[in-house]
């Protein structure tokens, strides 16, 4: 299994307040994504990264800002949670953008009341 | 565990039958396809890839179709086992581009 591991697994919270995912991985790949899950969806992309300090925005980042300090975590923060965002997250890793299959993590279920 | 898609299309099959479970991609520059399987409560498990200079790649007990042609792309799983049961999904690429995931299937073996 890849090692990538998401915390926390599980969180419910309030409208209006901050909540940050962690995603951290030790196979030191370039790659790392952050994607949400919803009934009737396929995995939407949030955002990306392709370096330390390098992000990308993905097809529905409103509302969502990440970070990325270290080669191994990447951050996702939602400055102020709706119930809109109320979600299953995954972060994904791989070693190239086009060059491979993704490596997801366990998830990240999130309820905002 | 978390639900991952409450109105995603089912496939039941009997245990031991084959099944197909097909995927209909959307960008014709598309080069790189996956198959992923998701249990409940758990994350995306690759299962096979295809490249598009390929129509057929077999695994252990899986085989992906790819056709170009119609931009369809189809799963068989021999043999379904109870432990087979799970959402399917496929995922698409191109060079330079993200992924982009289709919805899912449902894959409901039956005793």
């Amino acid at each position: 299994d890849a090692g990538i591991t998401q915390s926390p697994r599980h969180k419910v919270t309030e409208t209006g307040t901050p909540v940050t995912l962690r995603c951290h991985q030790t196979e030191n790949h370039r790659y790392m994504y952050w994607y949400r899950q919803d009934p009737g969806h396929g995995l939407r992309l949030i955002h990306y990264s392709y370096g330390v300090k390098d992000t990308d925005k993905g097809e529905v980042s409103d509302g969502y800002s990440v970070s990325r300090s270290k080669t191994e975590d990447f951050l996702l923060t939602l400055e102020s949670a709706t119930s809109s965002q109320t979600s299953v997250y995954f972060c994904a890793i791989n070693s190239g953008r086009a060059t491979g299959e993704l490596f997801f993590g366990e998830g990240s279920r999130l309820t905002v009341l | 565990g978390e639900s991952v898609g409450l109105h995603l299309p089912t496939l039941s099959v009997q245990e031991g039958d084959n099944s197909i479970i097909n995927c209909a991609y959307s960008n014709s520059a598309s080069d790189y396809f996956i198959w992923y399987k998701q249990e409940s409560g758990k994350g995306p498990q690759f299962i096979i890839d295809i490249r598009s200079n390929m129509d057929k790649r077999q695994g252990q007990r899986v085989t992906v179709l790819l056709n170009k042609t119609v931009k369809h792309l189809s799963l068989q799983i021999a043999a379904t086992q109870p432990g087979d049961s799970a959402v399917y999904f496929c995922a698409e690429n191109s060079y330079g581009q993200n992924f982009v995931f289709g919805p899912g299937t449902r894959l409901s073996v039956l005793p």
